[in-house]
Order: structure tokens, then C-alpha cells, then sequence
């Protein structure tokens, strides 16, 4: 089983519609949670941190966790063309104290 | 807002050659990082140091080595390149928490040849 694991896509949303990104992580003990977007030839840039259990908001971005299924999510609200990216799960915390990256899923607004 | 500066952006090196990707971070971070990242397979951790003169291995060291003379660099060094090395490599950085953001540079695109 992967560490972190993301469903690679794509996932296809019209624009103005609600995207949910999904992430699933095996170290029961992880502690720090972040999602990153990286435009293709692009380097990842974080959009959401989060730490307990819940929703946190900014923006568009809502980011959701529960330690009990060992979820973290991120919702996208009205969706926009440029929006279209790869969005990377990354988990921090726990036994290695490191953190570790989801293979990403990839994103696609269509207008 | 944190800087993280990878010097070259783009290169082709030919098999055997001892290779260097640079780099320099101006947030006073503790921690540095080297990732390489390929189609597929995700974001995978070479190397990272979490003080002057300290290292340590990730998941895929083998054929890389590092240096951190300076706190705010962070160098990746190709010994012999190979053909499989030729990646996209990401260097980062972050202050010692377990939980603080790790902020990325803008990667160095390396083809060896």
C-alpha cells in the first residue's frame, strides 16, 4: 500500500462546478497535512495546510480532514479554467517525520 | 515571501559527468531538500539536511550526493550521471517543524545524454 495515495485522473469538471480532490495516507500518526498545485512544467505551490480534524477554508479552497479514515480532501468551489493543474497530497508527521507526496491527480476545467 | 533559487534551470550533460544543481534559500530555513520528480511516479526525496554539514538520505539516494557548507545552500551533486537520472529535480526548503511548509524552487530540468 502506498503511503499516500491520490487518484491520478483526470478529473474533468465544467467551469462554475465544485472539483473534490481526494487523499488517502496509511501512517495513522501523521500530523501536518498540505495540498500543493503545480502547473505543468511548473513547480508545486501550496494552496492549503491543515492540522486537525474538519474543514478549513480559504478562498475557493476548502480542505477537509479526518484522521479516522485517514482522509484529507480538498474541495474546489466554481471551478476555473485556470484551475487546471495537478494537485499533489502531501503528509507530514508520524513515524518518518517526513513528508510525503502523492503521485497527484490531475485536474481539468472545461469552459 | 520565501525565496528559493535553483541557478540552473535547464541542462544537458553527457554520461559520466559530474554534475551540480545549486541551491539558495533566504527564509533562514534549518531545512533543505532535493526531490526528483517524474512522470508516474510522483515526487520522490533524494537527500535532505536540517543543518550546516548535516544530511540525510530519502527514499532514493543512490548515485547523489550533497553538500551544505552554508545554511541558506544546498547542493545536489551527480557524481557520474546516467541516463536514468535525467529528470525534473526540485530543491526546497523549510524551518525544523515536522509540520511548517516546505516551499519549493523552480526546478531544474537536467537531460543527460
Amino acid at each position: 500500500q502506498k503511503e499516500v495515495e491520490q487518484n491520478s485522473g483526470p478529473l474533468s469538471v465544467p467551469e462554475g462546478a465544485i472539483a473534490s480532490l481526494n487523499c488517502t495516507y496509511s501512517d495513522r500518526g501523521s500530523q501536518s497535512f498540505f495540498w500543493y498545485r503545480q502547473y505543468s512544467g511548473k513547480s508545486p505551490e501550496l494552496i492549503m495546510s491543515i492540522y486537525s480534524n474538519g474543514d478549513k477554508e480559504d478562498g475557493r479552497f476548502t480542505a477537509q480532514l479526518n484522521k479516522a479514515s485517514q482522509y484529507v480532501s480538498l474541495l474546489i468551489r466554481d471551478s476555473q479554467p485556470s484551475d487546471s493543474a495537478t494537485y499533489l497530497c502531501a503528509v507530514n508527521g508520524g513515524a518518518t517525520n517526513k513528508l510525503i507526496f502523492g503521485t497527484g491527480t490531475l485536474l481539468a476545467v472545461q469552459p | 515571501d520565501v525565496k528559493v533559487t535553483q541557478s540552473s534551470r535547464y541542462l544537458v550533460k553527457r554520461t559520466g559527468e559530474k554534475v551540480f544543481l545549486e541551491c539558495v534559500q533566504d527564509m533562514d530555513h534549518e531545512n533543505m531538500f532535493w526531490y526528483r520528480q517524474d512522470p508516474g511516479l510522483g515526487l520522490r526525496l533524494i537527500y535532505f539536511s536540517y543543518d550546516v554539514k548535516m544530511k540525510e538520505k530519502g527514499d532514493i539516494p543512490e548515485g547523489y550526493s550533497v553538500s551544505r557548507e552554508k545554511k541558506e545552500r544546498f547542493s545536489l551533486i551527480l557524481e557520474s550521471a546516467s541516463t536514468n537520472q535525467t529528470s525534473m529535480y526540485l530543491c526546497a526548503s523549510s524551518f525544523v517543524s515536522a509540520g511548517d511548509t516546505i516551499y519549493f524552487g523552480e526546478g531544474s530540468w537536467l537531460t543527460v545524454v
